[in-house]
This record gives structure tokens, C-alpha cells and sequence, in this order.
């Protein structure tokens, strides 16, 4: 059974860049057939999807974030990583990784999700 | 951007009710919505996907349905362990979107 895990600081300060990285354990990023997702949640409200990234590289994201975000992928450490650019208290969100399978019955479906680790931002 | 537009965004109910949640989407999805559950200071976890069926391990109480915009989770014979916040989502298209959410508290 896959399981991911979320790790990077909590706390940053404005106008800073935040890194966060999602590892895959039970199962190989690089085996294909699944996108692999970042979604945040701010405190007391919904979820926003971010981004994903399958293991060859390529990406979509949020065009509502996209100017200020990166997603990056390391196969060999099964790794992968969300960088956020410019950060203000708007970005103050607890933030999950999750797996989505492409070709499976639950396609587009977030099946696996990391615990969530919370971001921060204040000065 | 599809939207996804929840009813209510909260109810009461007591252990043994059926409870149904709505969802509407701005566009046709077909039967691309999944819905969650989340319990505090917890990731959110499937329930229900593609419009219908229920993921592995999770009670049959659970159910979905409808199509094209209109969509309904629901939940027979309440327990305590379904007092929680349900989300849909939309996987039809890109960016994917969440409803808002609807807490399902004690009555």
C-alpha cells in the first residue's frame, strides 16, 4: 500500500520561498500510471488543488498559483517537491501531497493522501 | 473553472438518520465527482468515485449518484464515526475543484 508523507518547515516569513517535499513509500513514483498532486487547505475552510506532476516531469498547474509555484519530481529518492515563491499569510495552509491513478477504475480520484504538514506565515 | 457548489453547508442529525448532500457542477461533468470525508486534523479520505461506487473499505451506508451537474451523497443509518465534513470534486478537467464543503454535526 502506498503512503506519502509530507515534510519542510512550518513557519516562513513573508516575501520567502517554501519548500515542501512529499515521499512515496510502498510503491515506486517511477512506475507510472499516477499523478501525483499537491492540495492545501487554509485554516477552517476548503481545499484548493495546486498542481500535479507525473514522473517524467511534466506538470499542470492551478492558474489561480501558477506564477508563483513549482513542481519538481526525483525519481531516485521517490521524492517529490512544491516550491512557492514570494510567500504572504495567504499561503498559511496545512498542505497535502496526494497520488491520483490515471488508468485505474478511480481515475482522477485523490485515493492517497499524506497526513498534511502546516505551513505557516508570519513575520 | 468548473465550479462545485455544495447543499447544505452544514446539517444536524442524529445517530440512525439518512443524511443527503448535494452537489452541483457549473458545467456537465458526466459522472466524473468524488466524494470525501474529513474528520479534524485529518487528511480527507475517498469515499465514493466516479459519481457511484464506493472504494474499498468503506461502509456500504455510503452511496452516490447522479450525473451531468447534479450530484448526491448519502449516508444511511448515521453513526457516530460519520460526524465529519464531506467534499465532492470534480476530476472531469483541469485545474480540478472541490465543493466548499458541508459539516455534518450532532444534532
Amino acid at each position: 500500500q502506498v503512503q506519502l508523507q509530507e515534510s519542510g518547515p512550518g513557519l516562513l516569513k513573508p516575501s520567502q520561498t517554501l519548500s515542501l517535499t512529499c515521499t512515496v513509500s510502498g510503491g515506486s513514483l517511477s512506475s507510472g500510471g499516477y499523478y501525483w498532486s499537491w492540495i492545501r487547505q487554509h485554516p477552517g475552510k476548503g481545499l484548493e488543488w495546486i498542481g500535479y506532476i507525473y514522473y517524467t516531469g511534466s506538470t499542470y498547474y492551478n492558474p489561480s498559483l501558477q506564477t508563483r509555484i513549482a513542481i519538481s519530481v526525483d525519481t531516485s529518492k521517490d521524492q517529490f517537491s512544491l516550491k512557492v515563491r514570494s510567500v504572504t499569510a495567504a499561503d498559511t495552509a496545512m498542505y497535502y501531497c496526494a497520488k491520483t491513478s490515471i488508468l485505474e477504475t478511480t481515475a482522477g480520484a485523490f485515493d492517497i493522501w499524506g497526513q498534511g504538514t502546516m505551513v505557516t506565515v508570519s513575520s | 473553472d468548473i465550479q462545485m457548489t455544495q447543499s447544505p453547508s452544514s446539517l444536524s442529525a442524529s445517530v440512525g438518520d439518512r443524511v443527503t448532500i448535494t452537489c452541483r457542477a457549473s458545467h456537465n461533468i458526466d459522472n466524473n465527482i468524488n466524494w470525501y470525508q474529513q474528520k479534524p486534523g485529518k487528511a480527507p479520505k475517498l469515499l465514493i468515485y466516479a459519481a457511484s461506487s464506493l472504494q474499498s473499505g468503506v461502509p456500504s451506508r455510503f452511496s452516490g449518484s447522479g450525473s451531468e451537474t447534479q450530484f448526491t451523497l448519502s449516508i444511511t443509518t448515521l453513526q457516530p464515526e460519520d460526524f465529519a465534513t464531506y467534499y465532492c470534486q470534480q476530476s472531469y478537467s483541469l485545474p480540478r475543484t472541490f465543493g466548499q464543503g458541508t459539516k455534518v454535526e450532532i444534532k
